[in-house]
């Protein structure tokens, strides 16, 4: 069965510094990977994903995730955070099933960003 | 750009009453989902749904629970008579396909409060 850990439920962060958002997942599968993110009453958009091809992938507003399989990680990163980034973030890993594609995500980690 | 919308944005009920949330999936998409978030929790899957059957289902979908597709453009969740534990935020997805790879786009979700 798939799982995605995110090791921190809030991280906070200056405005202008760099951003780490953990996830780690475990798959019986070579697993495709997401980064969502949910603004406060929106909903879901997709910042990134990973589906095998490149290790490093870019996402949109300056967002990029390292795909690692050694360490089962797809840590989020940006180089300078944002007002605009203060949000909930989401790593999911898809189980790819034979008869439906279900996402698992992880619990979340909020994002706070300081002036 | 093409979304998915979702209708209402929040309802609310009395604890045994049968409630209809609405989704218009993207429309050239083939393959539709439920998913919940509990408060304070994770989203969790509850139903995918193609060719106008179930795909898959979680053990969270049981027999309270059905979807439809009325018609050409709308999905639908009926929760036939809402529990307390019912209240959440639903959120509607569809994707074009139900590869691993493929990218599901989130409607902005219904919140649902059972009184």
């Amino acid at each position: 069965a798939q799982s995605v850990t995110q090791l921190d439920s809030h991280v906070s962060v200056s405005e202008g510094t760099p951003v780490l958002l953990r996830c780690n997942y475990s798959s019986s599968y070579s697993p495709s990977l997401f980064w969502y993110v949910q603004h406060p009453n929106k909903g879901l958009q997709l910042l990134l994903k990973y589906t095998s091809a490149a290790t490093l992938v870019k996402g949109i507003n300056g967002f990029e995730a390292e795909f690692k399989k050694s360490e089962t990680s797809f840590h989020l990163t940006k180089p300078s955070a944002h007002m605009s980034d203060a949000a909930e973030y989401f790593c999911v890993v898809s189980d790819g099933g034979l008869h439906g594609q279900n996402f698992v995500f992880g619990p979340g980690t909020r994002l706070s960003v300081l002036p | 750009e093409p979304e998915v919308t979702q209708t209402p944005s929040h309802q609310v009920t009395q604890m045994g009453q049968e409630v209809i949330l609405r989704c218009v999936p993207i429309s050239n998409h083939l393959y539709f989902y439920w998913y919940r978030q509990i408060l304070g929790q994770k989203v969790e899957f509850l139903v995918s749904f193609y060719n106008n059957e179930i795909s898959e289902k979680s053990e969270i979908f049981d027999d309270q629970f059905s979807v439809e597709r009325p018609d050409g453009s709308n999905f639908t969740l009926k929760i036939r008579s809402t529990k307390l534990e019912d209240s959440a935020m639903y959120f509607c997805a569809s994707s074009e396909d139900t590869a691993s790879t493929d990218t599901q786009y989130f409607g902005p979700g219904t919140r649902l409060t059972v009184l």
